[in-house]
């Protein structure tokens, strides 16, 4: 079973509108979560990270975390075209091991 | 922002060769990382290093080997290549200076393994 739980698999949004990712995590030995995008045809980038219960916003962006329930939230607010992409969830420890990526949620974003 | 390259691009491999990967950052960042992205799996850790001369097992090192022979470069090696290590390939260095460790991919390596 995937220790990282992301939904929903895939999403439309409305240009302008609000697109609205999930993630869940099994392992309790972390500090951060991480969301990474990655476009078609190339390597994911790093979006943003949380590590403190509550919300932190990043421009469009806001991330909120649950760490009782090893919850994190993704939301993008006035979605763009260039927003259209896979993201991933990662949750990550305080080492400098590799991270666990979830399966991903594909945001369409259209017109 | 951290510059991370991959070679070659794309590879055609025939089942038994072997394949080697490589990766090059220009960052003096101390960790770097080998994934594989498959649909159904997402992406998933194979190797990783501290350093040179240093590589550790990921979740899925089975079939492959690494190796760091400095800072800038990290290599992915399938001794013997299989049609099941068709996948793309990410290389990754991670920034560990402010703790967060963050990770920059390259741009991918596409095998084909036959």
């Amino acid at each position: 079973q995937q220790k990282v739980q992301q939904s929903p698999e895939s999403l439309s949004v409305p240009e302008g509108g609000m697109a609205s990712l999930n993630c869940t995590s099994s392992d309790r030995n972390f500090q951060y979560f991480w969301w990474y995008r990655q476009h078609s045809g190339e390597g994911p980038k790093a979006l943003m990270s949380i590590f403190s219960d509550g919300d932190k916003k990043e421009g469009r962006f806001t991330a909120h975390l649950n760490k009782a329930s090893l919850h994190v939230s993704l939301h993008i607010r006035d979605s763009q075209p260039s927003d259209s992409a896979l993201y991933f969830c990662a949750p990550w420890g305080n080492y400098a091991q590799g991270l666990t990526f979830g399966l991903g949620t594909r945001v369409s974003v259209f017109p | 922002e951290a510059a991370v390259t991959q070679s070659p691009r794309n590879k055609v491999a025939v089942t038994g060769g072997k394949v080697t990967l490589s990766c090059n950052q220009t960052n003096n960042h101390n960790n770097m990382y080998w994934y594989r992205q498959d649909t159904g799996h997402g992406l998933r850790l194979i190797h990783y290093s501290y350093g040179a001369g240093s590589t550790e097992k990921g979740d899925i090192p089975d079939g492959y080997k690494a190796s760091r022979p400095s800072q800038e470069n990290f290599s992915l090696i399938l001794e013997l290549a299989t049609p099941s290590q068709t996948s793309v390939y990410f290389c990754a260095s991670g920034d560990d200076g402010t703790g967060f460790n963050t990770q920059y991919f390259g741009p991918g390596t596409r095998l084909l393994v036959l």
